[in-house]
């Protein structure tokens, strides 16, 4: 069985300073994992996703995230925080096997000015 | 807009009845997916279709859910017999099967459910 975890319900950050969002994972055989993005009454808006090759990667808005196999962990990064950037954001990893995202609880962003 | 795409967005409903939604797929999608979120929480896996063949179902799924995608191309979402338990956002989204891995789901709008 798959799981996420995203271990802080919510990440408070200065504009302009570095964020970190943090996910781990257990995913029995190669993990496959995204991230996403919710605003309010919103759908997800897809940013990244990390299938093999480079452990970091880049995705959309400015944003990248790491895997670290040994740590079993993606966590989100962005080097300067805007504002805008304040949302929800998910975690979620899709098992070899299946087809099917498993998500993370959520970890809600507020960066302020 | 070619995203995927919701309808209703929200719905209010009484205890016991029965609604409908609809979610058309980015066009050339071949699958399509059904997601449930309720208040804080991430979102749960309901159903999957390849084209219009319905390949896997939650035990989220229960007998009063149904969903179809008749052509391959729109999909549809019953719920029967409506519980204040089934309030929450239905989400549906697609993506196209390129290689099987690395395929990415785009997520539409989302359907608010409220159920009186």
């Amino acid at each position: 069985a798959q799981s996420v975890a995203q271990p802080e319900d919510q990440v408070n950050v200065a504009e302009g300073n570095p964020l970190t969002v943090k996910c781990t994972y257990s995913v029995s055989g190669n993990p496959y994992l995204f991230w996403y993005v919710q605003y309010p009454n919103r759908g997800l808006q897809f940013l990244l996703k990390y299938i093999t090759g480079d452990n970091l990667v880049k995705g959309s808005y400015g944003f990248e995230a790491e895997f670290n196999k040994s740590q079993t962990s993606f966590h989100l990064k962005k080097p300067s925080a805007l504002v805008s950037d304040s949302a929800l954001y998910f975690c979620a990893s899709r098992g070899y096997a299946g087809n099917m995202l498993t998500f993370g609880g959520g970890t809600r962003l507020m960066v302020k000015p | 807009d070619t995203g995927v795409s919701q309808d209703p967005r929200h719905k209010i409903t009484k205890r016991g009845q029965n609604v409908t939604f609809r979610c058309d797929p980015i066009s050339e999608h071949n699958r399509l997916y059904w997601y449930r979120q309720t208040l804080g929480q991430g979102p749960e896996f309901l159903t999957y279709f390849q084209n219009e063949a319905q390949l896997e179902k939650s035990r989220l799924l229960s007998d009063r859910f149904s969903a179809e995608r008749p052509k391959g191309s729109f999909s549809t979402l019953e719920i029967q017999r409506t519980e204040q338990g089934d309030s929450a956002m239905y989400l549906c989204a697609s993506s196209l099967d390129l290689r099987r891995t690395t395929d990415t789901q785009y997520f539409g709008p989302g359907t608010r459910l409220t159920v009186l």
